[in-house]
C-alpha cells in the first residue's frame, strides 16, 4: 500500500540555523501537501505542490517537489522559535480522494 | 468562518464505557475525514466520507469503532466499548470539492482509564 516516510523524525536546531525535512513516497503522487502542527494544536495546511520539479517559497520556507513526483522537501532558512512544531507531508495519488500523511518531523528550536 | 468544530475537546472515561466524538465540517465541504494521532503510530486515517457516504473505512481499528454521517453538517465517531489503548487525539477534517486541502478541527483528546 501507499507509504509516505519522512526524515528525520526529530530535529533540534539553534535559533538562526537552517532546517530541512525530507519526504519520500513509495508511489508516484499527483500532488503533495505540507502541514504544520504546533505543540498541542492541529495540523494546518501550508502549501500544495503539483508539478514535477516545482519549487515554492513562503518567506523563509522553501518547498520542492521531486522530478519523479515521489519525494519532496521543506527547507526553513534561519529558524525562529515560532517555527517549532511538527511538519507533515501528505501525498495524494490520482486514484484516491484521501491523503497519505507522512510520519512527521518534530522541530525544536533552541533560543 | 467557524472552521471545523469538534466536541468534546477533552474526554476522560473508564474502560468499557461508550465514547461518542462529534464533528461539524466547514459548510459547503463535501468530504470529511476522521484521524487518530498517537505518539507511537502518528497520524492515522480511520475513515472518510464523500457526500455523506463512507468511502474507505479500512483504517478503522476494529468493530468497536463506528462512524456515521447522517447529513452534510454532522458526523460522529463512536467507540464501544472503549479500551485504554484507544487513548489518543482524534481529529476531524473536511475538504471542499475540487480542492485537496484538508482543514482540521481542534481535535478531541481522549483518555480511557
Amino acid at each position: 500500500g501507499q507509504q509516505v516516510m519522512q526524515i528525520p523524525q526529530y530535529q533540534h536546531v539553534q535559533e538562526g540555523e537552517d532546517f530541512t525535512t525530507y519526504c519520500n513516497s513509495s508511489t508516484t503522487l499527483s500532488n503533495i501537501q505540507w502541514y504544520k502542527q504546533r505543540p498541542g494544536g492541529h495540523p494546518v495546511f501550508l502549501i500544495q505542490l503539483v508539478k514535477s520539479g516545482e519549487v515554492k517559497k513562503q518567506k523563509r520556507l522553501t518547498f520542492q517537489f521531486g522530478e519523479a513526483k515521489k519525494n519532496s522537501s521543506l527547507h526553513i532558512t534561519a529558524t525562529q522559535t515560532t517555527d517549532v512544531g511538527t511538519y507533515f507531508c501528505a501525498g495524494q495519488d490520482g486514484g484516491a480522494n484521501n491523503l497519505f500523511f507522512g510520519t512527521g518531523t518534530r522541530l525544536t528550536v533552541i533560543p | 468562518d467557524a472552521g471545523v468544530i469538534q466536541s468534546p475537546r477533552h474526554e476522560v472515561t473508564e474502560m468499557g464505557q461508550e465514547v461518542t466524538l462529534r464533528c461539524k465540517p466547514i459548510s459547503g465541504h463535501n468530504s470529511l475525514f476522521w484521524y487518530r494521532q498517537t505518539m507511537m503510530r502518528g497520524l492515522e486515517l480511520l475513515i472518510y466520507f464523500n457526500n455523506n457516504v463512507p468511502i474507505d473505512d479500512s483504517g478503522m481499528p476494529e468493530d468497536r469503532f463506528s462512524a456515521k454521517m447522517p447529513n452534510a453538517s454532522f458526523s460522529t465517531l463512536k467507540i464501544q466499548p472503549s479500551e485504554p489503548r484507544d487513548s489518543a487525539v482524534y481529529f476531524c477534517a473536511s475538504r471542499g470539492g475540487g480542492s485537496g486541502t484538508q482543514y482540521f478541527g481542534p481535535g478531541t483528546r481522549l483518555l480511557v482509564l
